[in-house]
């Protein structure tokens, strides 16, 4: 696997279901980045994480809890969600955080909530 | 906050015409701006990305320009292809990345 990969690639789940997000980078960077991207929509940050340390919560909502047990993995876990919640979630990578520090992002998940 | 506006939402043009994309943001105090492509069930693609003191960057059939201080850039795709069709996004960076809702591009054979 090469880049950044994320798992699964669709996830269709009640309102009353917990699951999980996963994303993997394999290009040895040291932050970690989920976003959200709604029908037409910007995408918006949702959380950063640099060696494994939150440094950013965007006022999301806490039926989305992060976690990041290293460097190279992150989970978005998910519970008691809303029908405005389904949307594309992307996971990025960057060396570091900070300005000019690349961004390298996966392919998404595509999330439904019923 | 920043606000980073695109248009036109979507654009249909047949093959070999001249693309231009917009690209307009509220706050000039950017340290860079970048253009990225996404398509359909895969991530975002970086094509560009323009320092806050540089005015354009080129590759291949692709040129951005930068107005920092009419807080503008344009995104130009020189004799379009049917493989350009894509949604292009652009974004600014200040203390995080800030996008635009993207301007859809179909190219038509």
């Amino acid at each position: 696997e090469t880049g950044v990969t994320q798992t699964p690639r669709h996830l269709v789940m009640g309102m009353t279901n917990k699951k999980s997000l996963k994303c993997e980078q394999h290009l040895g960077h040291n932050a970690m980045y989920w976003y959200k991207q709604s029908a037409k929509k910007p995408l918006e940050l949702m959380f950063v994480y640099n060696f494994k340390e939150q440094t950013e919560n965007n006022s999301v909502p806490s039926r989305f809890s992060p976690e990041c047990p290293n460097s190279s993995h992150l989970f978005l876990h998910l519970h008691t969600l809303q029908p405005e919640d389904s949307a594309l979630y992307l996971c990025a990578s960057s060396q570091a955080t900070g300005v000019s520090y690349e961004q390298y992002f996966g392919p998404g998940t595509r999330l439904t909530v019923t | 906050k920043q606000e980073v506006t695109q248009i036109p939402a979507a654009l249909s043009v047949p093959e070999g015409e001249n693309l231009v994309l917009n690209c307009s943001f509220t706050d000039s105090a950017i340290y860079n701006l970048q253009w990225f492509r996404q398509d359909p069930g895969k991530g975002l693609t970086s094509l560009l990305l323009i320092q806050s003191s540089q005015r354009e960057q080129t590759s291949g059939r692709l040129n951005a320009s930068l107005d920092k201080s009419s807080g503008r850039s344009t995104l130009y795709i020189a004799a379009s292809q049917p493989g350009d069709s894509a949604t292009y996004l652009c974004a600014v960076e200040l203390d995080k990345l800030s996008f635009g809702a993207g301007t859809t591009v179909t190219v038509r054979a």
